[in-house]
């Protein structure tokens, strides 16, 4: 099936490790997006990039890092220094030949830090 | 900040049709008007876009208002399985790429038995 894999699904790390999330897609989109999303709350991007070896920081990037060296990955690093780091995290995609082409989400990756 | 306006929860009876509205008075001539759902726990799910004329697909309808200040989602026969938050985005269509979504809090939409 084409989709956005993220995984895993749920996730546990202690206060002070890094972690990273991984999102795969088979859709041969060119743009890739992260989400955060917290309880009852809209999604805010992190980063997102539009094509490999490129990206570009959203509204929350403090805390997070991501690469872009294929164009069917976009993996996510919450670094230590993200101060919040438990909530859901979505990664979505889309195609890059029409600037009005839809995002297509991955299933989210829920994280919990203690 | 999100550029749309929608209020923060609605019901609607299984087997009705559903007309979830959005505000959003300050749209441009190149953004499109989004509306995408989220049910718990899940990645949000694309429904449907629109720039200026009314759009309909399998799951819904959007209905645009002339002056495009306003739109409404339709969804026809509103089941169960349609309980869930409706996001309504304004997006606008850059020739460079694509843009991200801009997220506000949405509808949450309960059907009911």
């Amino acid at each position: 099936d084409g989709g956005i894999t993220q995984s895993p699904k749920y996730l546990f790390r202690k206060e002070g490790q890094n972690v990273t999330l991984s999102c795969e897609q088979n859709l041969n989109h060119d743009a890739m997006y992260w989400y955060r999303q917290d309880p009852g709350q809209g999604l805010r991007l992190i980063y997102y990039s539009q094509i490999v070896n490129d990206f570009q920081k959203g509204d929350i990037a403090e805390g997070y890092s991501v690469s872009r060296e294929k164009k069917e990955s976009f993996p996510l690093t919450v670094t230590s220094a993200q101060k919040n780091p438990t909530a859901f995290y979505l990664c979505a995609s889309s195609s890059g030949n029409r600037g009005n082409s839809p995002l297509h989400f991955g299933n989210g990756t829920r994280l919990t830090v203690t | 900040d999100a550029k749309t306006t929608q209020p923060p929860s609605m019901d609607c009876a299984e087997g009705r049709a559903a007309n979830l509205p959005c505000n959003h008075s300050t749209i441009s001539g190149n953004e499109y008007v989004y509306w995408y759902r989220q049910i718990h726990s899940q990645g949000p799910q694309y429904i449907i876009h629109g720039l200026k004329n009314n759009e309909t697909n399998e799951m819904a309808s959007l209905i645009i208002t002339e002056d495009r200040k306003s739109s409404t989602l339709i969804l026809p026969h509103a089941t169960l399985r349609d309980t869930a938050v409706y996001y309504c985005i304004v997006r606008v269509a850059s020739s460079s790429g694509n843009t991200p979504l801009v997220f506000g809090k949405g509808t949450r939409l309960s059907v009911i038995a």
